[in-house]
C-alpha cells in the first residue's frame, strides 16, 4: 500500500538553528515527490519536485534531497517567517494519485 | 498570472443539505484536482479532472461528485451532508494530467452543523 510518513510531527527551532525534516515513503512506481509549505488557513504552496534518487533542489534557505526510500528538507539558518507546516507528497505511478504525509509543523523562535 | 481561485471561502451548512464548491484553475492549466483536509486525516485525494474527464477518484462515498467544464473550471458537489464532512476543501490545478506540479487555491472551509 502506498504510504508517506513525515517526521517529526512538530519541530521547534531557534532562529539560525539548522535542521532537517524527513519524509519516508513506500510507493509503487514513484513518479515524483513534492514538497509544499502550508500556512494556517491557507492552501499549500508548492516548493519542490524531485523525480529520481540523488536529485537535489534549493530555494533560499531550503534544500530538498531524495533517496530511494526517503526525502529530506534541510532548513539552513531558519528565520521566524519559515514557521509553517511542511507537507510531503508522492505521486504513485500505479494509482495515479498524489498521496500526502501528515506534515511537520515547524516553529522558529526569534 | 492569477492563481487558483476557490469560492466561496467559507460556508456553513446543515446536516442533510447539499453544497457546491467552485474552482477556477490557473489560466492555461487543464487539470484540476480536489482534496479534503482535516486535522485527523490530513490531505486526502478526492478526484482529478482533465479536459472535462474524471481521470482518477479517491476513496470517498458517492455523495462526493465533481465535474469540469470546457473552460477548465471545476465544481465539486457534496450531497446529504454529514457532520464529518466539515473540512477544508482544496482545489489544485496543474498544466497537464498526472504527475506535474500542483498549485493549490486557498480552499473552502465547510462547516456542517
Amino acid at each position: 500500500e502506498d504510504q508517506v510518513t513525515q517526521s517529526p510531527e512538530a519541530l521547534r527551532l531557534q532562529e539560525g538553528e539548522s535542521s532537517s525534516l524527513n519524509c519516508s515513503y513506500t510507493v509503487s512506481g514513484l513518479r515524483g515527490l513534492f514538497w509544499y509549505r502550508q500556512d494556517p488557513g491557507k492552501g499549500p504552496e508548492f516548493l519542490f519536485t524531485l523525480y529520481s534518487a540523488g536529485e537535489e533542489k534549493e530555494k533560499e534557505r531550503l534544500k530538498a534531497t531524495l533517496t530511494k526510500k526517503e526525502s529530506f528538507l534541510h532548513i539552513t539558518a531558519p528565520k521566524p517567517e519559515d514557521s509553517a507546516t511542511y507537507l510531503c507528497a508522492v505521486a504513485s505511478g500505479n494509482t495515479g494519485k498524489l498521496i500526502f504525509g501528515q506534515g511537520t509543523t515547524l516553529q522558529v523562535k526569534p | 498570472k492569477a492563481g487558483v481561485t476557490q469560492t466561496p471561502r467559507y460556508l456553513i451548512k446543515t446536516r442533510g443539505q447539499q453544497v457546491t464548491l467552485s474552482c477556477s484553475p490557473i489560466s492555461g492549466h487543464r487539470s484540476v484536482s480536489w482534496y479534503q483536509q482535516t486535522p485527523g486525516q490530513g490531505l486526502q485525494f478526492l478526484f482529478e479532472y482533465f479536459s472535462e474527464t474524471q481521470r482518477n477518484k479517491g476513496n470517498f462515498p458517492g455523495r462526493f461528485s465533481g465535474r469540469q467544464f470546457s473552460n477548465s473550471r471545476s465544481e465539486m458537489n457534496v450531497s446529504t451532508l454529514e457532520l464529518g464532512d466539515s473540512a477544508l476543501y482544496l482545489c489544485a490545478s496543474s498544466p497537464g494530467a498526472g504527475f506535474t506540479e500542483a498549485f493549490f487555491g486557498q480552499g473552502t472551509r465547510l462547516t456542517v452543523v
